[in-house]
């Protein structure tokens, strides 16, 4: 696998405060992706990094900014959480043509 | 309109029955991936097509490029197949990533 790591796992915090993502993996791969799953909506692209400074928009990227300032780390950050931002949100990484996906963050915005 | 569509979106079979699960996109991609989902579990990739057909155990994946279509099929399926198998495709030159809306399989014994 990628030794992919998310952190943290499960964080419980209030409207409007700054959270952050941490999707960390160890195999130095290019492409690097923030989903969130929620019941009957699937996995939904967020934000994704082909590169260490090259990032893009996924389809529900508002409320939400991502870094990448090392092939290692991708960062996924809600500026101020709102209660729709609640849900569990999956780091994916893509190397020599393979998917890893991490164990997920499940957020809860009071 | 979603750029991957999957059908069923909820499968129930009978252990041993043949399953099969269809994944049709409208954009050009470079690779399709199936994954797998199981309740409260994580996600993991069990192919990955960009032309022809692979198998695995009891699994085989298809692709179409030209029709723009993949299947995968599940022979002689067991209760501990119940999960959510989900399609996605690459495309782009920065390697974009779009998922199906996933199938959920329940397989009875």
């Amino acid at each position: 696998d990628a030794g992919i790591t998310q952190s943290p796992r499960h964080k419980v915090t209030e409207t409007g405060t700054p959270v952050t993502l941490r999707c960390h993996q160890t195999e130095n791969h290019r492409y690097m992706y923030w989903y969130r799953q929620d019941p009957g909506h699937g996995l939904r692209l967020i934000h994704y990094s082909y590169g260490v400074k090259d990032t893009d928009k996924g389809e529900v990227s508002d409320g939400y900014s991502v870094s990448r300032s090392k092939t290692e780390d991708f960062l996924l950050t809600l500026e101020s959480a709102t209660s729709s931002q609640t849900s569990v949100y999956f780091c994916a990484v893509m190397g020599s043509g393979e998917l890893f996906f991490g164990e997920g963050s499940r957020l809860t915005v009071l | 309109k979603n750029e991957v569509e999957q059908s069923p979106q909820n499968l129930t079979a009978q252990e041993g029955e043949f399953i099969t699960i269809n994944c049709s996109y409208s954009v050009g991609i470079s690779a399709l991936h199936w994954l797998q989902q199981h309740p409260g579990g994580g996600i993991v990739s069990l192919f990955m097509l960009s032309s022809g057909k692979k198998k695995h155990g009891r699994l085989i994946a298809t692709i179409n490029i030209q029709e723009k279509h993949s299947s995968l099929h599940i022979t002689a399926s067991h209760p501990r197949d119940s999960a959510v198998y989900i399609c996605a495709v690459v495309s782009g030159s920065a390697r974009q990533l779009t998922f199906g809306s996933g199938t959920q399989l329940t397989v009875l014994p």
